[in-house]
């Protein structure tokens, strides 16, 4: 089965105790992503990668970091997280091939929590 | 960067109404424009999409307008249904130019049976 998948999914942590949300896809995707959700705001962007070795910046990097050692994983990493960061995490990826933009196929999400 | 505008932010309709959610986007660039569900506590999910090179599409009861001039598409559903409770986003962006796609901020649409 095609999938995006996520952990943890939930997770209740305290400010400055570093963690990593896990993201693995198994459709062969170049493409793969980190949203944000929180409420009235959307999906914001944290990271993308087009490819593996290849990271670049969203709309909200800062606080974050990612990797994309292998093309089915893209680990997300908060060295060291504030209560600013809780939030529902989302992990997505899609295929560029064929010259248009593909679905996104997200995660069932990671819900974080940061004291 | 890209910027995009949902209204409303909430929306309540009676079952077998229609409901149309508007979004604005600011990139004269963007030329792909996804709508996303997310039903509660699930994930985003891809239900329709349109690129610049045409106005308008359908699939069933949904459809999707777009006018590049004024830089704003919409959704619409028509004969809803309690099923279509959920939240939807818009989204914006370059066709396959790296990619940003920019979401709105959702709108929370309930259907009362």
């Amino acid at each position: 089965e095609a999938q995006v998948t996520q952990n943890p999914r939930y997770l209740i942590t305290v400010t400055g105790k570093k963690l990593t949300v896990t993201c693995s896809q198994n459709m062969n995707h170049e493409y793969m992503s980190w949203y944000r959700q929180d409420p009235g705001l959307g999906l914001r962007q944290i990271y993308y990668s087009m490819n593996v070795e290849v990271t670049d910046k969203g709309d909200v990097p800062e606080g974050y970091k990612v990797s994309r050692k292998e093309k089915r994983n893209f680990p997300l990493i908060l060295e060291s997280p504030s209560p600013n960061q809780t939030s529902l995490y989302f992990c997505a990826s899609r295929s560029m091939t064929g010259g248009k933009t593909g679905e996104l196929f997200f995660g069932e999400g990671s819900r974080l929590t940061v004291l | 960067g890209e910027n995009v505008e949902q209204h409303p932010s909430t929306l309540s309709v009676q079952e077998g109404d229609s409901a149309v959610i508007k979004c604005t986007y600011s990139d004269s660039a963007s030329n792909y424009f996804p709508w996303y569900k997310q039903e509660l506590g699930k994930r985003p999910q891809l239900i329709i999409d349109i690129r610049s090179n045409v106005g308008e599409k359908k699939d069933q009861r949904i459809a999707v307008t777009l006018n590049k001039t004024a830089k704003h598409f919409s959704l619409h559903i028509t004969e809803t249904q309690p099923e279509d409770s959920a939240v939807y986003f818009c989204a914006a962006s370059i066709e396959n130019a790296g990619n940003m796609l920019t979401f709105g901020g959702g709108t929370r649409l309930m259907v009362k049976p």
